[in-house]
């Protein structure tokens, strides 16, 4: 079984769009996050929910918009996608927050072109 | 952002040690070195970590020169299914703000 999932797999969409991905991990953990992986493969976070409340929030621009509504899912809403936003965004769990274990499991990834 | 260098590839024969190394020079005294890889096309997956002492545990091995200023990832056994980037990244423990640098893309022949 999936234990951190991702859907869709690929997103292609036009520019100023609005879309959703979606994250689900039925590990039981705390806390998820979203990361991006650009074109020169850096992995950045960009949030982490702690039992659905927001723990960290980088620079990320504000029509970046997660929402939890419950502790095994984490979703991410785009507003008026640009270009530069094509990436591909990987959602992560981990047990806790200030956790005694360090793994975190990532999900398989959201490729996100914009056209 | 990283603060860790390493090759940008290396080969290694299949059923030989992989060896790995990173630097770290501007590591502080509460950083951990941690080690993921990313395989083609999935998400990123824990390796092992660890603070000065040597770790092991059942995927590979963690050697922290005694300066703390370099390490060295091995996986003893590379198999084909080992091909994959490689990151090591330092970081406060507990800290979950991962950046990830380029990484060591790691070929095992056949």
């Amino acid at each position: 079984d999936t234990a951190v999932s991702q859907t869709p797999k690929y997103l292609v969409t036009q520019m100023g769009n609005d879309k959703s991905i979606k994250c689900e991990q039925n590990l039981g953990h705390d806390t998820m996050y979203w990361y991006k992986q650009d074109s020169k493969k850096f992995l950045k976070i960009m949030f982490s929910y702690n039992n659905k409340e927001l723990i960290i929030n980088e620079t990320v621009p504000n029509r970046f918009s997660p929402k939890s509504p419950d502790k095994a899912h984490l979703n991410l809403h785009i507003n008026s996608l640009e270009l530069g936003d094509s990436a591909v965004y990987f959602c992560a769990s981990s047990q806790h927050w200030v956790r005694e274990t360090d793994t975190q499991y990532f999900g398989p990834g959201t490729r996100l072109t914009v056209l | 952002d990283a603060k860790t260098t390493q090759p940008t590839s290396m080969d290694c024969a299949e059923g030989r040690a992989a060896n790995l190394p990173c630097n770290h020079s501007t590591i502080s005294g509460n950083e951990y070195v941690y080690w993921y890889r990313q395989i083609h096309s999935q998400g990123p997956q824990y390796i092992i970590h660890g603070l000065k002492n040597n770790e092991t545990n059942e995927m590979a091995s963690l050697i922290i020169t005694e300066d703390r200023k370099s390490s060295t990832l091995i996986l003893p056994h590379a198999t084909l299914r080992d091909t994959a980037v490689y990151y090591c990244i330092v970081r406060v423990r507990g800290d979950d703000k991962i950046i990830f640098g380029k990484g060591t893309r790691l070929h095992i022949l056949p």
